[in-house]
């Protein structure tokens, strides 16, 4: 069964802390994505890759960075974590020329 | 650039009635459509897509879409409602290269 498995369910960090989203799939597909989904706003764009070592912006990167050393896992970075990134973080993946993407289960995160 | 839209919040039906969940479109060139559904505090999940061919496409869970080009519409349908379709309904329509933009989801209420 394909997967797309994020490494937490549920974060609680502090205001100011590092935070590492992680996000791996068994699939071998190129491309890879960061959403974040909050009420009223559907799902943001904030990071992709297309390749290992490769990142592009998406629609909201302020405060967020990212990370693709392997093929199979993106990672999503907050330099410094603050209130107005809690959300609910998701990651998908497809393959190039493929439609359509395979989910995570998401990381609720909250920042108190 | 590509859009979806989704012009309901919400859609309550009464369980054993037919339900629609309604998305139009705005693309240049063919579109390619989606639909996904997320249950709580989940990622997303795939139930059907339209690249070409029948404009009836069917998905999971008993679920379909028409596409009609001339309304630039791809509205999700189910003939009998199921109070486990309660969910978060997502449209989303393929864009620049290997990327989705989704629509602002509808909540799909289904009452016994």
């Amino acid at each position: 069964d394909v997967k797309v498995t994020q490494s937490s369910r549920y974060l609680v960090k502090r205001t100011g802390e590092k935070v590492f989203l992680e996000c791996v799939q068994d699939m071998d597909h190129e491309n890879m994505f960061w959403y974040r989904q909050d009420p009223g706003l559907g799902l943001r764009l904030i990071y992709f890759s297309y390749d290992v070592k490769m990142k592009e912006k998406g629609d909201i990167p302020e405060g967020y960075s990212v990370s693709r050393e392997k093929k199979e896992r993106f990672s999503l970075i907050l330099e410094s974590a603050s209130t107005n990134q809690t959300s609910m973080y998701l990651c998908a993946s497809n393959p190039t020329g493929g439609y359509g993407y395979t989910f995570g289960s998401g990381t609720r995160l909250t920042v108190v | 650039a590509q859009s979806v839209a989704q012009p309901e919040d919400q859609v309550n039906v009464a369980e054993g009635n037919p339900l629609t969940v309604k998305c139009t479109y705005s693309v240049s060139g063919n579109p390619y459509l989606f639909w996904y559904v997320q249950y709580p505090n989940r990622g997303l999940q795939f139930l059907l897509k339209y690249i070409t061919g029948d404009n009836l496409v069917k998905g999971s869970y008993g679920f379909e879409a028409e596409f009609n080009k001339s309304q630039t519409s791809f509205h999700l349908k189910k003939p009998s409602a199921l109070v486990s379709d309660s969910a978060l309904y997502f449209c989303a329509v393929k864009s620049a290269g290997n990327m989705l933009t989704f629509g602002g989801g509808t909540r799909l209420m289904v009452k016994p």
